[in-house]
């Protein structure tokens, strides 16, 4: 079965830095999406990227898709402490649409 | 409106005890999912309720794991026979139709639960 995992497993940068996470994939998707989570808890959606879709912006949030490589990434420009959090991609099959496979997730830390 | 909302929020049980878990989804949510995670680790797909169709139990790890839901409201996963290994996060997601392939999932703050 697919699966999403992340790289690096784990980062730590200093505030006003950007921060840089990577998913990788098995199998033909129809979108991919980043979820943050904090303190091992509930998962907050940050962003849906559709397998047409090169690029992406929300925010301080950048997010790429390259299906050929079966790959996303995620950007976060201008880090914040609270932006401390482990982040998680989430793919959803191009056949299927409600199981979400999740990647094991990069724990970022951000030093004030 | 509220999000979704689980309890309880910790459990500590003894082995081989059984545990009742629960989640209020999104008001107005067909779909509902549950999921585990282990620590460090990422969520594993348990199962899948939307509206009256049957629910998609593939991913229950054992026949003890067991969930119910009440039409489109409040959903309860068993854990009976609880082994060591079932320690874990227990996150609950809900979405507007879980069918359509841009449907978002929420997540409820999830239920931590030990098995001593």
């Amino acid at each position: 079965s697919q699966q999403g995992e992340e790289d690096p497993q784990a980062l730590s940068i200093q505030e006003g830095e950007n921060a840089t996470m990577n998913c990788s994939y098995k199998t033909s998707i129809n979108n991919l999406q980043w979820y943050r989570q904090n303190s091992g808890r509930g998962l907050v959606h940050l962003i849906l990227i559709r397998s047409n879709e090169r690029e992406k912006h929300s925010g301080r949030l950048r997010v790429t898709l390259d299906t050929s490589k079966k790959s996303s990434s995620l950007l976060i420009t201008a880090s914040r402490a609270a932006d401390t959090a482990s982040y998680f991609c989430a793919t959803v099959g191009a056949s299927g649409t409600y199981k979400y496979i999740f990647g094991t997730g990069t724990r970022l830390k951000v030093l004030a | 409106g509220a999000g979704v909302s689980q309890s309880p929020s910790n459990k500590v049980t003894e082995k081989g005890k059984d545990v009742e878990l629960r989640c209020d989804p999104i008001s107005g949510h067909t779909a509902l999912y549950w999921y585990r995670q282990r620590l460090g680790q990422g969520l594993e797909f348990l199962i899948y309720f939307q509206g009256n169709s049957a629910p998609d139990k593939s991913g229950l790890p054992s026949d003890r794991f067991s969930a119910e839901r009440t039409g489109e409201s409040v959903s309860t996963l068993t854990i009976q026979r609880t082994q060591q290994e079932d320690s874990a996060v227990y996150l609950c997601a809900s979405s507007l139709d879980g069918v359509s392939s841009t449907d978002t999932q929420y997540f409820g703050p999830g239920t931590r639960l030990t098995v001593l």
